[in-house]
């Protein structure tokens, strides 16, 4: 079975403080690992894959398999970056699920 | 380019009624899924279909039947419905040719059962 867990529900920081959201999976193989963003009012989109390596909106993620971990990390907050953030895991097979993890919301205050 | 549209946006049913929930894709995406959005709960995966053709459930089915009634097209019906069903109900369809990834989410369906 593959399972995403998002242990913080909520993370609330200061305007260039910086951020970690935490994600850790379990999968039986080797996984594809994503973090979609969910800004008020607006569907779900995709943020970062890890397959790309790229920064995006100034947010960097990297795959670790060791701790099975896929943590989303940016230096420098800023307020709109105040969104719901999902990890999410699929096979490399065509069709295979995609989870998602319970979400971290997070606010960043000026 | 539409993406992906579901139908009604907004729902208030009785305990006990049936509804169907409606998704399209224009991208020719062969795999779509069905997700419910509770607080706290994050994403869960109701039922997917990999291609034309196939269903498979996913992590909380109970409740809940899908049709992929053709390529562009999969429903998802609620036969009688609960209070433990209100929920957000979102579609996502994704392409599984190579370069393809990312999976588009419509704006989802607000449902409320009383």
């Amino acid at each position: 079975a593959q399972r995403v867990t998002q242990p913080e529900k909520l993370l609330s920081v200061f305007k260039g403080a910086p951020v970690e959201l935490k994600c850790n999976y379990s999968y039986s193989g080797s996984p594809e690992l994503f973090w979609y963003v969910q800004y008020s009012r607006q569907r779900l989109q995709l943020l970062l894959r890890h397959i790309s390596r790229e920064s995006i909106k100034g947010f960097t993620a990297d795959l670790n398999k060791g701790e099975t971990s896929f943590h989303l990390k940016k230096p420098f907050a800023q307020e709109e970056d105040s969104a719901m953030y999902y990890c999410a895991l699929s096979g490399w097979n065509a069709g295979n699920m995609l989870t998602f993890g319970g979400g971290t919301r997070l606010m960043v205050k000026p | 380019n539409a993406g992906v549209t579901q139908t009604p946006k907004f729902q208030v049913l009785k305990t006990g009624q049936s509804m169907t929930l409606q998704c399209a894709q224009d991208m020719n995406h062969n795999s779509m899924y069905w997700y419910r959005q509770d607080p706290g709960m994050g994403l869960r995966l109701i039922y997917y279909s990999a291609s034309e053709g196939t269903t498979d459930k996913g992590e909380v089915p109970n409740g809940y039947n899908v049709s992929r009634l053709n390529k562009r097209e999969f429903s998802l019906r609620l036969e009688s419905a609960a209070p433990s069903q209100t929920s957000v109900y979102f579609c996502a369809s994704r392409g599984t040719r190579t370069g393809e990834f990312e999976a588009f989410f419509g704006q989802g369906t607000r449902l409320t059962v009383v």
